[in-house]
């Protein structure tokens, strides 16, 4: 069965760079109808959608990202190892969460193909801290 | 961009039934909202996707008859008949608001079986 696995320090400096990555155990990693997210979750609080990477074919590595992290976040892709990876500069303690990975995929269902989030990795807690 | 307000918490003894609740914010009445349940200690899982004629394709893996939808106006509800123990957890309303590029989500609601 797939699975996705989040790895990273639990633990970065305030005003230096968060870096985690995503492992994919499958073969649904270069498959063209896939994008790969990092979503967050601080405690109690409500998931946030960080941005998305696409690994497959000629625009293998393209992005999109949420406009309030934009500034910030770059992701990319390793298909060899069938990881995705996320980083985040300059960050805060706001920034503390825990962070997911997870698969997403585009659907019909009879009207225009929009995404949802099919399968997530459990999280890796983040704490931003001197 | 839609907003999706959810109840911070609902409780339901074992064996009832329970509604939680997704509100669209006002004008985003066509939306479709994808409901996720998290249980402590994991990941999130995809439940089913909703609009205001219901369910959208298929239930998410291994989520039983006991889980429906209803979408009506701006108000997108995950109903559970016959609650378990195996229910408990966070559930999560979200939405595609960029054609996949990209996605808002509510604050979650904390659901406790009694």
């Amino acid at each position: 069965q797939e699975q996705l696995q989040e790895s990273g320090p639990g633990l970065v400096k305030p005003s230096q760079t968060l870096s985690l990555t995503c492992t994919v155990s499958g073969d649904s990693f270069s498959n063209g109808r896939f994008y790969w997210s990092w979503i967050r979750q601080p405690a109690g609080k409500g998931l946030e959608w960080i941005g998305r990477v696409y690994a497959s074919g000629r625009t293998s590595g393209s992005t999109d990202y949420n406009p309030s992290l934009k500034s910030r976040v770059s992701m990319s892709t390793d298909r060899s190892k069938r990881q995705f990876s996320l980083r985040l500069t300059s960050v805060t303690a706001a920034d503390t969460a825990v962070y997911f990975c997870a698969r997403t995929g585009g659907y019909s269902f009879g009207g225009p193909v929009s995404y949802y989030f099919d399968l997530w990795g459990r999280g890796t807690q983040v704490t931003v801290s001197s | 961009q839609p907003v999706l307000t959810q109840p911070p918490s609902v409780s339901a003894s074992r064996g009832a039934s329970v509604t939680l609740a997704c509100t669209l914010s006002s004008g985003y009445n066509n939306y479709r909202v994808d409901w996720y349940r998290q249980r402590p200690g994991e990941g999130p899982r995809f439940v089913m996707r909703v609009g205001t004629g219901g369910i959208v394709g298929p239930k998410g893996d291994g989520i039983p008859d006991r889980f429906s939808v209803l979408g009506s106006g701006l108000n997108r509800s995950l109903t559970i008949e016959n609650i378990q123990e195996e229910d408990e957890g966070d559930y999560h309303c979200g939405a595609d608001v960029g054609s996949g590029t990209n996605f808002v989500f509510g604050g979650g609601t904390k659901l406790t079986v009694l």
